[in-house]
């Protein structure tokens, strides 16, 4: 079974660019979820999507979305990139929810210089 | 305010040791409390989770311990293993919430 695929792995962007981050979750997984960690902030839970919906959102700016596909693939977009977001972006798949068994992609490690 | 507060920020414990991680958490509404493992480059794979309708849970080497009346649990690792080495996170949440981690115990295990 293929585990979550993250493209791309590395990112460099300029502030002020807009990017956009995209994540295969685990066939049959429905919920995918997505994370910025930092250093100084460490995990912190951006949103979860579920069959196409935005369940669950954190406390993140709008300059931070996202979107699910009918085939439960989801991107997360940044516009107007600030120094600061500059992170290492997960994201899970599960099954069910926030609440069940994730498994976590290896990640894109975005640069914003 | 901090949902889930977590200790030590790092550990160091000889090889066959005993590795303990605490958690506290703040909202009585979480119902789900996993484990995760972080190898450097690579993301969190979940070790071991608990619902708080349990007060312990083994799985292998790992122990979660849940004390739902001080809103605490914690992570035991038995016989650490250099191959232990890593960063550990507490997490909380519940259904039609955020996901809270915590802020991370770096485990070195000394052979």
């Amino acid at each position: 079974k293929a585990g979550v695929t993250q493209t791309p792995r590395y990112l460099i962007k300029t502030r002020g660019q807009q990017v956009t981050l995209s994540c295969s979750p685990i066939s049959g997984h429905r919920s995918v979820s997505w994370y910025q960690q930092t250093p100084g902030q460490g995990l912190q839970f951006l949103f979860e999507y579920f069959s196409e919906t935005q369940r669950n959102k954190g406390n993140f700016p709008g300059r931070f979305s996202g979107r699910q596909f009918s085939n439960s693939r989801s991107e997360m977009n940044v516009s107007t990139l600030e120094l600061g977001d500059s992170a290492l972006y997960l994201c899970a798949s599960s099954a069910q929810g926030l609440s069940t068994e994730a498994f976590f992609g290896q990640g894109t490690r975005l640069t914003v210089v | 305010q901090q949902q889930v507060k977590q200790s030590p920020q790092s550990l160091i414990v000889q090889k066959g040791g005993i590795s303990i991680i605490n958690c506290a958490y703040e909202n009585t509404a979480f119902d789900y409390f996993p484990w995760y493992q972080q190898f450097p480059g690579k993301g969190p794979a979940l070790l071991i989770a608990i619902r708080p309708d349990v007060s312990e849970k083994k799985e292998g080497r790992f122990t979660i311990s849940f004390n739902k009346s001080a809103k605490q649990f914690s992570l035991h690792i038995m016989d650490s293993q250099p191959g232990d080495s890593a960063t550990y996170f507490c997490a909380a949440t519940t259904t039609g919430n955020q996901f809270y981690f915590g802020t991370g115990t770096s485990l070195t295990v000394i052979p």
